[in-house]
């Protein structure tokens, strides 16, 4: 069964400063994605990693995926108060049928504070 | 157009009431999924449809009935729920191959009272 663990769970940053969230996975794959979901609203998807050693930045957000190690990183360069939400990682496993399913770690809640 | 549409967008509903949730997508994806968020948890995986056929059903009860009318649509119906079914549930879609990501739509708030 594959397993997904993210951490840190919870996380208050102050503004301007860098933090890093970390996806860890228990089987082989090389598809990993990361969400974002604001309180009461569905996921957004903020990148798509699709290979070793993937590297994608999108603003003040930067995902890197090892998929020898089955880690995956989100890291926050300069945070603002607009990136609190909570932040899924979910990893993709073939289902059967000719489907894939997506399973999420627990989920990061990020606060950032003034 | 890369949406997948849910209706309704909130809905409250007596134990003893039958109602339906629905989900739309036009980006020609094969893959359509329901999840079920409760709150401050992750999404967890209830139905698959690959190609308008259910291939994956995660141990869900009875009372969630879902229905694939064409490869556009997806339906789940709702009889007798309980209260610990009130959750966000979650539409997604994909093109069904590995390399692609799955689109969420806006979600159903269930309340079962």
């Amino acid at each position: 069964e594959l397993k997904v663990e993210q951490n840190p769970l919870f996380l208050s940053m102050q503004e301007g400063k860098n933090y890093t969230i970390y996806c860890n996975y228990s089987t082989t794959s090389d598809r990993l994605y990361w969400y974002r979901q604001d309180p009461g609203k569905s996921l957004e998807s903020l990148f798509v990693l699709l290979s070793n050693g993937a590297v994608k930045q999108e603003g003040r957000l930067m995902a890197s995926l090892d998929t020898k190690a089955r880690l995956s990183t989100l890291h926050i360069t300069a945070a603002v108060h607009d990136l609190s939400a909570t932040y899924f990682c979910a990893v993709i496993s073939y289902s059967g049928a000719g489907s894939y399913q997506l399973t999420f770690g627990k989920g990061t809640k990020l606060s950032v504070i003034p | 157009d890369t949406e997948v549409t849910q209706t309704p967008k909130h809905l409250v509903m007596g134990m003893t009431n039958k109602k339906s949730l629905k989900c739309e997508q036009h980006m020609g994806h094969r893959a359509m999924y329901w999840y079920k968020q409760k709150a401050k948890k992750p999404p967890e995986l209830m139905f698959v449809y690959s190609y308008e056929k259910l291939s994956i059903n995660e141990s869900v009860p009875s009372r969630f009935s879902p229905e694939c009318p064409n490869s556009s649509l997806l339906n789940l119906h709702l009889h007798a729920l309980q209260p610990e079914d009130s959750a966000l549930y979650l539409c997604a879609s994909s093109q069904g191959a590995l390399n692609t990501e799955a689109f969420f739509g806006q979600g159903t708030r269930l309340t079962v009272v």
